[in-house]
């Protein structure tokens, strides 16, 4: 069957540090992966975009990284902040069906 | 530009109830969808309309309708409420075929059934 997963539902780091959440998929072939942050009661907002063809993206603070053969995204927030902390969800398009299919999400609690 | 709203952003209904959940963008995105989301099991598609006049389900259709009204609102109609509908509901917009294809997502509506 086809699955979507996060690696745990809550995260917590010290600020400074590096935070590393993992999506898993089974039975997908995406054209790409996207990554979304979600605060408490608001809808997720759109954070970066990475192809199946691209290993790695940056965007200030953040990495993601893509294994079709290990079909694993990762997500890297270096020199965290309090104001990091939020859900996470990894978001797979899949050509198949032309829509999206989320992750659980990782709650991600930087601690000061 | 107020993005994607919907209305209304709570609402608590008993069981066999209808009600509909309005959603419209005006960032002239082609695509529209709704999805729910629950505790522990991420967002979940209902129904998605890739452009105006088309609509398709999602994984958890069952218990839902959508018409897509023109290409601002997608609305999202339970017709006879459940309380296995209790959840928070999203609608989001994205403009399919360019590079990002990033989607646009509403404040939500928290739906309680009782």
């Amino acid at each position: 069957s086809q699955k979507i997963e996060q690696n745990s539902e809550a995260l917590n780091i010290q600020e400074g540090k590096t935070a590393t959440l993992t999506c898993n998929y089974t039975n997908y072939s995406p054209a790409y992966l996207q990554w979304y942050r979600q605060d408490p009661g608001r809808g997720p907002v759109f954070l970066l975009l990475i192809r199946e063809n691209e290993k790695e993206k940056r965007k200030e603070r953040l990495k993601v990284t893509f294994d079709t053969t290990l079909k694993q995204s990762l997500f890297h927030i270096t020199a965290s902040q309090p104001a990091d902390s939020a859900t996470y969800l990894c978001a797979l398009f899949h050509n198949y069906g032309q829509n999206f299919v989320f992750g659980p999400g990782t709650r991600l609690s930087v601690l000061p | 530009n107020a993005g994607v709203t919907q209305t209304p952003k709570f609402q608590v209904l008993k069981t066999g109830q209808s009600m509909t959940l309005q959603c419209a963008q005006d960032m002239n995105h082609n695509s529209m969808y709704w999805y729910r989301q629950d505790p522990g099991m991420g967002l979940r598609l209902i129904y998605y309309s890739a452009s105006e006049g088309t609509t398709d389900k999602g994984e958890v259709p069952n218990g839902y309708n959508v018409s897509r009204l023109n290409k601002r609102e997608f609305s999202l109609r339970l017709e006879s409420a459940a309380p296995s509908q209790t959840s928070v509901y999203f609608c989001a917009s994205s403009e399919m075929g360019l590079d990002y294809n990033e989607q646009f997502f509403g404040p939500g509506t928290r739906l309680t059934v009782l």
